[in-house]
């Protein structure tokens, strides 16, 4: 079965610091990836979006894709409060996954005060 | 920003009950989803729907039923809720399906089946 492989499961980080996001396809069909966040209480909702190889930057978010290896990760710069919540990476599969979204297990982030 | 609204937001069913769940969609979304959020598990596709009065299965629809009786509303169905079935279920729209669109989630209805 495809699967997309998240690490790490959670992660803590000080404010002002930079959290990172790895994620990882086990199928060379799946090219295109999303991240969602979802807030304790709320529906997960997408941050951005990654297509094509290398870096894509929106304000303090950076995604990195690099479709040889299948990885693809998100880095927040000068972490908030507010950034605490459940991360999830998603990839579009094709064929056997009939081209749905497929969505890893997340990681949850803490960042301290 | 796409309005997705999920009813009830909790529900406390019995086992063998029968469990509706609502979703309703102001946007004008051909494409309508379920998804199901277990610990560890991340979200998992249970159905979807491109166009009203048709469903689809997803990659975890044993147990579920879908119903798409208009480009609004879209409702899953639990005929004979099960221990297992205790989880948290979202709705999501997108205009698209599955392309390079986002889609829209619900906040969610936390089921505890007991």
């Amino acid at each position: 079965q495809q699967k997309v492989q998240q690490s790490p499961e959670s992660l803590s980080v000080p404010e002002g610091g930079m959290a990172s996001f790895n994620c990882t396809s086990s199928d060379r069909n799946f090219q295109y990836f999303w991240w969602y966040r979802q807030h304790s209480g709320e529906g997960p909702k997408a941050l951005m979006s990654i297509f094509s190889d290398g870096d894509k930057k929106e304000g303090r978010f950076t995604a990195h894709l690099n479709k040889a290896s299948l990885h693809v990760s998100l880095h927040i710069r000068d972490s908030q409060p507010s950034d605490s919540a459940l991360y999830f990476c998603a990839a579009r599969g094709y064929g056997g996954s009939g081209n749905k979204l497929i969505f890893g297990t997340g990681t949850l982030l803490s960042v301290k005060p | 920003e796409a309005a997705v609204t999920q009813s009830p937001r909790s529900k406390v069913a019995v086992t063998g009950g029968k469990v509706t769940l609502s979703c309703h969609q102001t946007n004008n979304h051909d494409y309508m989803y379920w998804y199901r959020q277990d610990t560890g598990h991340g979200l998992r596709l249970i159905h979807y729907s491109y166009v009203a009065d048709s469903t689809e299965k997803g990659d975890i629809p044993d147990g579920y039923k879908a119903s798409r009786p208009s480009q609004e509303n879209f409702s899953l169905i639990l005929e004979l809720a099960s221990l297992s079935q205790t989880a948290v279920y979202f709705c999501a729209s997108s205009y698209r399906g599955f392309s390079n669109e986002r889609l829209f989630f619900g906040h969610g209805t936390k089921l505890s089946v007991l």
